[in-house]
């Protein structure tokens, strides 16, 4: 088993629509939960991060957490062209030095 | 701005020639990160320091080596590029303490000929 998973898509959306991407882990030690952006041919970028088992909200992003199942989502409401990108989840694997697995990586495609 | 920074933006390196890739960064982050990003892939840790210790992924290939001289730089020297080399090498910094993620520089894009 991988350790972080994704499904890599594309997947396609219409603009002005909820985008749902999902990411599953096997490191149960894994702590926090992070979610980068990567436009093509660029170097990614943290969008959101999340702690705690439930939902956490920043604008149009909200990160959801459920630990027991060993998944994490981003929902990115009124999703716009310029959403169109990879999204790398990366669990963190321990406190040393952060370390981060990313995942694969979903490629996301809003379309006007 | 406080920044991660990278080069070149752009590497072209003879089969075999060695090449090496420079970081730098003003945040005075203890914890500096290579990773290899292939297209389509997602970034593969090859290394990291925590200050001066040097951390080695159990999977990188000897042919790759970094050196961190100061908190400021660190580099990555390829001996011997092969063409499964080329790819997107990207630096990474974190602090040691608090929970924020990493800041990435632009990426170095290495061509092998």
């Amino acid at each position: 088993q991988k350790e972080v998973e994704q499904n890599s898509g594309p997947l396609s959306v219409p603009e002005g629509a909820i985008a749902s991407l999902n990411c599953t882990y096997s490191d149960r030690g894994s702590q926090s939960f992070f979610w980068y952006r990567q436009y093509s041919g660029k170097s990614p970028e943290l969008i959101m991060s999340i702690y705690s088992n439930g939902d956490k909200e920043d604008g149009r992003f909200t990160a959801q957490l459920n630990k027991a199942s060993q998944y994490v989502s981003l929902l990115i409401r009124d999703s716009q062209p310029s959403d169109s990108a990879t999204y790398l989840c990366a669990p963190r694997r321990d406190n040393y030095g952060q370390n981060f697995v990313f995942g694969p990586g979903t490629r996301l495609s809003v379309l006007p | 701005d406080a920044m991660v920074i990278q080069n070149p933006r752009y590497q072209v390196t003879q089969f075999g020639k060695p090449v090496t890739l420079s970081c730098s960064q003003t945040l005075n982050h203890n914890v500096m990160y290579w990773y290899q990003q292939k297209s389509s892939q997602a970034p593969k840790l090859l290394f990291h320091y925590y200050d001066k210790d040097f951390n080695n992924e159990a999977d990188t290939p000897d042919n790759f080596q970094s050196r961190r001289p100061n908190t400021s730089f660190c580099f990555l020297d390829i001996r011997s590029p092969g063409l499964g080399d080329a790819a997107m090498y990207l630096c990474a910094t974190s602090s040691a303490t608090g929970g924020v993620g990493y800041t990435f520089g632009s990426g170095t894009r290495l061509t092998v000929v």
